[in-house]
């Protein structure tokens, strides 16, 4: 069984670029959901996808966004890259089968902006 | 009433001490609460999790105590180990739309051999 796998590990970005980075969920999981998790805190939600669509949204601007593809990998993006957007970005995967589902993290991206 | 609140910040134990790490949680609607460990450069790791219809369960040496009433659960790791030193973070998750986990601040524990 494949575990959660993210790209790139490390990123640099400067103030106002763009960023796109990756995320193929567990074997068998059909849900993957972001998180933010600054140094020393704990992870904050983004958004959740299900079947392709966004399932639910924490308190993000619009300039994050996401995919799911059909082969339930995922991608998050972030436009206008601020000073503070530097931090951990988490993917988790789940299978989503009714009721809290455990939820499996990657070892994240880590993003630095400057 | 999103917030789970976890304490102490840091906690420094003897090698086969028990640690105790406890959080609280205000919203009565989760219904899914898990632990998990943090190493340094890596991504969170699913320890245990227990549900509000029981009030305790082992697995291995990791211990979850729930106390409905109070709405507060707590880890307890037994024979705490030098390679338990982590980061822990309790959360809790709702059934009700996307099930995003809210986690608490986090545990820095440190096991002295």
């Amino acid at each position: 069984e494949t575990g959660v796998t993210q790209s790139p590990t490390h990123l640099i970005k400067t103030r106002g670029q763009q960023v796109t980075l990756r995320c193929s969920s567990q074997s068998g999981h059909n849900t993957v959901s972001w998180y933010q998790q600054a140094l020393g805190q704990g992870p904050q939600f983004i958004f959740q996808y299900y079947r392709e669509e966004e399932n639910g949204r924490g308190n993000f601007p619009p300039r994050f966004s996401g995919l799911q593809f059909p082969n339930y990998s995922s991608e998050l993006n972030v436009n206008a890259l601020e000073l503070d957007d530097s931090a951990l970005y988490l993917c988790a995967s789940s299978l989503a089968s009714g009721g809290a589902y455990e939820q499996y993290f990657g070892p994240g991206t880590r993003l630095t902006v400057t | 009433q999103q917030q789970v609140k976890q304490s102490p910040q840091s906690l420094i134990v003897q090698k086969g001490g028990i640690p105790i790490i406890n959080c609280a949680y205000e919203n009565t609607a989760f219904d899914y609460f898990p632990w998990y460990q943090q190493f340094p450069g890596k991504g969170p790791a699913l320890l245990i999790a227990i549900r509000p219809d029981v009030s305790e369960k082992k697995e291995g040496r990791f211990t979850i105590s729930f106390n409905k009433s109070a709405k507060q659960f707590s880890l307890h790791i037994m024979d705490s180990q030098p390679g338990d030193s982590a980061t822990y973070f309790c959360a809790a998750s709702r059934p009700q739309g996307a099930q995003k986990l809210v986690f608490g601040q986090g545990t820095r524990l440190t096991i002295n051999p």
